[in-house]
């Protein structure tokens, strides 16, 4: 057990569909991020959030993808208009306020999507 | 972006045999991670790099931040099947105000098999 948990763990969706993913870090976890990996590569930033204010997106996060974590507690991850290229695995990873890598930065097992 | 040339990209080995992987990068890190990860799962923190020349050992595990702090190698002696998975660096880049603390840049990974 990780502490970060994600739901759901795989998720089939047919092209053009919305689909939403949610990470539940620690309660301690102030800062959280979501990844993308797609199969053969390492992952990629998207956004991350201090408490409930999200700080920083990438260019990965399209338009059609918005993120969310209100109360600054779990976070939701929502793809729009689902196309074939956003298959991949979804990661979140929690931080200890105050944590170092070593014993604060923690990865979820991710959400594996598949869209066809 | 940034990008780290993580090599080789797979290794086939015997039960046994020492491992070295490595990286690279066109930038300057901070911070130098590397991670495991097993199928389906997210990746697992093994060892993290906080200064440039700093040599630290994990168990059989060893890695090194280099001096340029643009690269960072990880060697695994005595390899035992267990040690079967996808390996990846990673690497956070120095920001004055501290903002992007935790945001990483991974390699595309080293694949290790070990045959019994």
């Amino acid at each position: 057990d990780t502490g970060v948990s994600q739901n759901p763990r795989h998720k089939i969706t047919k092209r053009g569909q919305n689909v939403t993913f949610r990470c539940d870090p620690i309660s301690e976890h102030n800062r959280l991020y979501w990844y993308r990996q797609t199969l053969g590569q390492g992952p990629e930033f998207l956004t991350y959030f201090q408490n409930e204010a999200q700080l920083e997106k990438s260019r990965l996060l399209s338009d059609r993808f918005s993120a969310e974590r209100p109360k600054g507690s779990f976070s939701t991850l929502e793809i729009q208009r689902t196309e074939q290229g956003d298959s991949a695995m979804y990661l979140c990873a929690g931080l200890l306020a105050g944590g170092g890598f070593e014993d604060g930065y923690t990865f979820g097992s991710g959400t594996r999507l598949t869209v066809v | 972006g940034q990008q780290l040339n993580q090599s080789p990209q797979s290794m086939f080995i015997q039960e046994g045999e020492d491992v070295s992987m490595n990286c690279t990068s066109s930038s300057i890190f901070n911070t130098w991670l590397w991670y495991k990860q097993d199928p389906g799962e997210g990746p697992v923190l093994l060892i993290a790099l906080y200064k440039a020349g700093e040599l630290t050992s994990n168990g059989r595990l060893t890695a090194q931040f280099g001096i340029t702090r643009k690269d960072s190698f990880l060697n695994i002696s005595a390899s035992i099947p267990s040690d079967v998975g996808i390996y990846f660096c990673a690497g956070q880049i120095p920001n004055a105000g501290g903002t992007s603390y935790g945001k990483l840049t991974f390699g595309q990974g080293t694949i290790l098999t070990v045959h019994p």
